[in-house]
């Protein structure tokens, strides 16, 4: 069964530092998401891209933030300059339309650790 | 989004069945009812969703009131790979994009 992957696995680095998360969504689908979970709280929307655009994004998803489609199978992303509030899982997700009806499925996440 | 209620924790035994209710007062005709849940370090994963009918699925079934004011989602008999976070979201068909909004949901303890 397709499933969404995400790299990578863990990530730790210092503040101030850029990341790039990567994501590789289910090959047919159209709609691409970025959530984030803070240890012990809830899941997080970030935001939503669709045809090489974002569609809605979330306060959360400030300046430090941008997402990308850069060859048409990864979605990536990018903390500019990363700070200490920054550490959470980071699911990527996708589904095949942008409706209320589909389903989303969601990567097994990247840990961010920022020291 | 509409917003919805559920019992911060529920217990069960394993191989018995779980209800797990939502309540969802302020649901509108267009709100689809989705459940989601998330197992221990993981990502959420989708369940089942529905609009007024009764729907099942090979993971689970959902019962939504006659007034769709309420729901409960059923798993037919609890293995210990069900405990997880449940979570009840209301999405409505005609806005696009399609974001979850996740609430704290129930979190299920399966007792072997």
């Amino acid at each position: 069964e397709p499933e969404v992957t995400q790299t990578p696995s863990h990530q730790v680095t210092q503040m101030g530092q850029e990341v790039i998360l990567r994501c590789v969504p289910i090959s047919n689908h159209l709609y691409f998401y970025w959530y984030r979970q803070i240890l012990g709280q809830k899941v997080e929307f970030l935001v939503s891209f669709y045809n090489n655009e974002i569609s809605e994004k979330s306060e959360i998803f400030d300046d430090q933030f941008s997402v990308e489609r850069p060859d048409g199978s990864n979605f990536t992303l990018k903390i500019r300059s990363t700070k200490l509030e920054d550490s959470a899982m980071y699911f990527c997700a996708s589904s095949p339309t942008g409706t209320g009806l589909a389903p989303q499925y969601f990567g097994p996440g990247t840990r961010l650790l920022v020291l | 989004d509409a917003k919805t209620t559920q019992p911060n924790s529920m217990e069960s035994n394993e191989e018995e069945p779980v209800h797990l209710p939502c309540n969802h007062s302020t649901i509108s005709g267009t709100d689809y009812i989705h459940w989601y849940r998330q197992l221990p370090s993981q990502g959420p994963e989708y369940v089942i969703h529905g609009l007024t009918s009764n729907v099942n699925n090979r993971m689970a079934s959902l019962a939504i009131a006659e007034d769709r004011k309420s729901s409960t989602l059923i798993l037919h008999r609890a293995t210990l790979r069900d405990a997880a976070v449940y979570y009840c979201i209301l999405r409505d068909v005609r806005t696009g994009a399609n974001n979850l909004f996740f609430g704290t949901g129930t979190r299920l303890t399966v007792i072997p």
